[in-house]
């Protein structure tokens, strides 16, 4: 089974400032794929940034970025130049890929950023 | 705005009662999935379908069930509700497609309180 660790239940960053959230996974499958999700305080959950198993090199999305090291198991998402908006929960995930179809998101604990001015 | 909508926000009800969720996906996707969110039990996969099919299914109570119509809206039903179903339920879409990225894109979800 499917396992995400995120060991970080709440952080703290200056705004302006570069902040890393951590994420381990899981798996025994070749062919996955993880993403970051963010969850503001209004509860909606919006999507970030994907990076597939078989990515060469990191996914980056504006200010995000994944930082990939497929031996070691992690997916951490960077967030450059932290805005007062960026303050939310922080959830990594990763897709099932079975030949079944099934296409599941498993998720992990999340991470509380906060932002300070 | 993600393109998937959930109706309603928010439902308030009793225990044993039942409830029907709503959802339309993203123009387009035909995979719909709902997921629970809870406080002692985070974000939960509860089911997916296909184009009108069930294609997996997560920690799913037997109470619960789920179905998707021609039009590709689909509806999560709970019935015997209890005070532990009290959670954020969220819809997601996606694009099919064996090598796409398949990316789930969430609704806002419907949060439901069971007094």
């Amino acid at each position: 089974a499917q396992k995400i660790t995120q060991t970080q239940p709440g952080m703290f960053v200056q705004e302006k400032e570069a902040v890393t959230l951590d994420c381990t996974y899981d798996t025994s499958d070749q062919s996955y794929g993880l993403f970051w999700y963010k969850q503001p305080s209004s509860g909606e959950m919006i999507f970030l940034i994907y990076q597939g198993s078989y990515d060469e090199q990191n996914a980056t999305e504006g200010r995000y970025s994944l930082n990939f090291q497929k031996a070691r198991k992690s997916a951490n998402l960077v967030i450059s130049a932290s805005q007062l908006g960026d303050s939310a929960m922080y959830f990594c995930a990763m897709r099932d890929v079975m030949d079944t179809g099934r296409r599941a998101l498993t998720f992990g604990s999340g991470t509380r950023l906060q932002v300070q001015p | 705005d993600s393109g998937v909508t959930q109706t309603p926000k928010h439902l308030i009800t009793a225990t044993g009662q039942r409830v029907t969720l709503r959802c339309s996906p993203r123009s387009g996707d035909l995979s719909v999935y709902w997921y629970q969110q809870s406080l002692d039990q985070g974000l939960q996969f509860l089911i997916q379908y296909y184009n009108g099919e069930e294609r997996a299914k997560g920690n799913i109570l037997e109470r619960f069930s789920a179905q998707q119509f021609p039009d590709l809206h689909s509806e999560l039903n709970l019935s015997s509700l209890e005070l532990g179903d009290s959670a954020l339920y969220f819809c997601a879409s996606s694009v099919a497609g064996e090598l796409a990225k398949n990316i789930q894109y969430f609704g806002a979800g419907t949060r439901l309180s069971v007094l």
